[in-house]
């Protein structure tokens, strides 16, 4: 059984640029979360999702950042016009709907903008 | 608001007993985490523990929930320099909103 999966793990762009972050749940998964990890802090929440909807977006900032959860395939985090500030570590979780306590997380994805 | 804080940083000898501490203060915390993060990877869940629980066990590691206090701790046995990593202390209300509020985490420092 496959972990949670994120692509690219590492990624750079340029300022104004847009960073597009993957994520595969693990098999069985419904739920999906993105966390962001600035360098020597912990987690900060962003975005919860479920298949076609996004259930709490609280953490999100309100402008460049989307996120999406489709039927079929990956949920991507989306970052327009990046500035330096978005250079961090984006982590992504899932949980299974019968066990919404647990959230297992992917690798990461390093975002490092020029 | 939801706040978790932790120690910056913790050694300790192979062999010797680790004990890593969190403190919260939201009342309505459900689930309290433990989570390890080594460098340039993501983080694994080690063990949970439900709020109407005191102790939680699991191998060689110890969860102590002090709800009055609001007080979480993480007890690892027999510590190995494979233990040397972050660890990040996490809780969530769990009902409604989902998310997990982390700590900053601890590093631990393992000396042979």
């Amino acid at each position: 059984n496959a972990g949670v999966m994120q692509n690219p793990r590492h990624l750079v762009r340029r300022r104004g640029q847009e960073a597009r972050l993957r994520c595969s749940p693990m098999k069985g998964h419904s739920h999906v979360y993105w966390y962001r990890q600035l360098p020597e802090e912990g987690l900060k929440f962003m975005v919860y999702l479920q298949k076609e909807n996004i259930i709490d977006e609280s953490g999100m900032p309100k402008e460049r950042f989307s996120a999406e959860f489709p039927k079929e395939g990956p949920s991507i985090l989306r970052i327009q016009q990046v500035v330096r500030g978005d250079s961090a570590a984006y982590f992504c979780a899932s949980s299974p709907w019968d066990r919404q306590e647990t959230q297992y997380f992917g690798p990461g994805t390093r975002l490092l903008v020029l | 608001g939801e706040d978790v804080e932790q120690s910056l940083f913790l050694s300790v000898r192979e062999g010797d007993s680790s004990v890593i501490n969190c403190t919260y203060t939201d009342s309505s915390s459900t689930y309290l985490y433990w989570y390890k993060q080594e460098p340039g990877a993501g983080l694994q869940l080690l063990t949970y523990i439900f709020s109407n629980m005191d102790m939680k066990q699991d191998q060689r590691l110890t969860v102590l929930l002090n709800k009055k206090d609001k007080h979480l701790s993480l007890r690892i046995a027999d510590t190995q320099t494979g233990d040397s990593a972050i660890y990040f202390c996490a809780e969530t209300a769990y009902t409604g909103r989902r998310a997990l509020t982390f700590g900053s985490g601890t590093r631990l420092q393992v000396q042979p």
